[in-house]
């Protein structure tokens, strides 16, 4: 009965570094979203998926940002060249469908520092 | 522009009183709301929702008032109990994700 699991819980990264983050999404959930929290805010919407396709990737800041899930499950969010403006807690969520994207579940998220 | 505003950063209240966290929104689309808790080190957690067709719902100790015509919704929570204390987080649904104000941290003092 696993919920959403999203790793590593921390990353600390130098100005100019690539990085990956991994979603685990429930299984069974279709849609997966990525969103990102900076000090002080609320989440902030980055990307969603249905299936292995990104359904909406307005949320995206600028083309160093990019997000697959290349098999309907896992998803990996990447940042090119991250910028200590990057640093923040991103927030994994996934829903049964998403029709029903009202009801997400969301991971413990991981905290990216960029030094 | 926020279309989700939370305007108390912070809200204190004794155990066994009732909490208030109010949240106004700009958008009038918007046809449902959340809201979330979250625990320090924690993703946010699903609390309760309302549809805009309505103007109440509850759930336990937990009850979200919606007033469409002034764009406003609040969370009630009565009796409040310290373990009740975290960020509250009030969300609209958008197209097909949600868009979050910035948080309001309630304190429940024992």
């Amino acid at each position: 009965g696993a919920g959403v699991s999203q790793t590593p819980s921390n990353k600390v990264t130098e100005k100019g570094k690539y990085v990956e983050l991994r979603c685990d999404p429930i299984s069974g959930h279709t849609a997966l979203y990525w969103y990102r929290q900076s000090l002080g805010q609320g989440p902030e919407f980055l990307i969603y998926f249905q299936g292995t396709g990104a359904a909406d990737d307005s949320g995206l800041p600028n083309d160093r940002f990019f997000a697959v899930r290349p098999e309907g499950s896992v998803s990996t969010l990447k940042i090119q060249r991250t910028e200590r403006g990057d640093s923040a807690v991103y927030l994994c969520a996934s829903s049964l469908t998403m029709v029903t994207y009202n009801e997400q579940f969301f991971g413990p998220g991981t905290r990216l520092t960029v030094l | 522009d926020q279309q989700v505003k939370q305007n108390s950063p912070s809200l204190s209240v004794q155990e066994g009183r009732i909490s208030i966290l109010n949240c106004d929104y700009t958008n009038s689309m918007f046809d449902y709301f959340l809201w979330y808790k979250k625990y320090p080190a924690e993703g946010p957690t699903f609390l309760i929702s309302i549809s805009s067709i309505k103007d109440k719902n509850e759930d336990g100790r937990f009850t979200v008032f919606l007033n469409k015509s002034a764009k406003h919704l609040s969370l009630h929570i009565v009796p409040s109990q310290p373990g009740d204390s975290a960020v509250y987080f009030c969300a609209a649904r958008g197209q097909g994700n949600l868009i979050f104000g910035k948080g309001t941290k309630l304190s429940v003092k024992p």
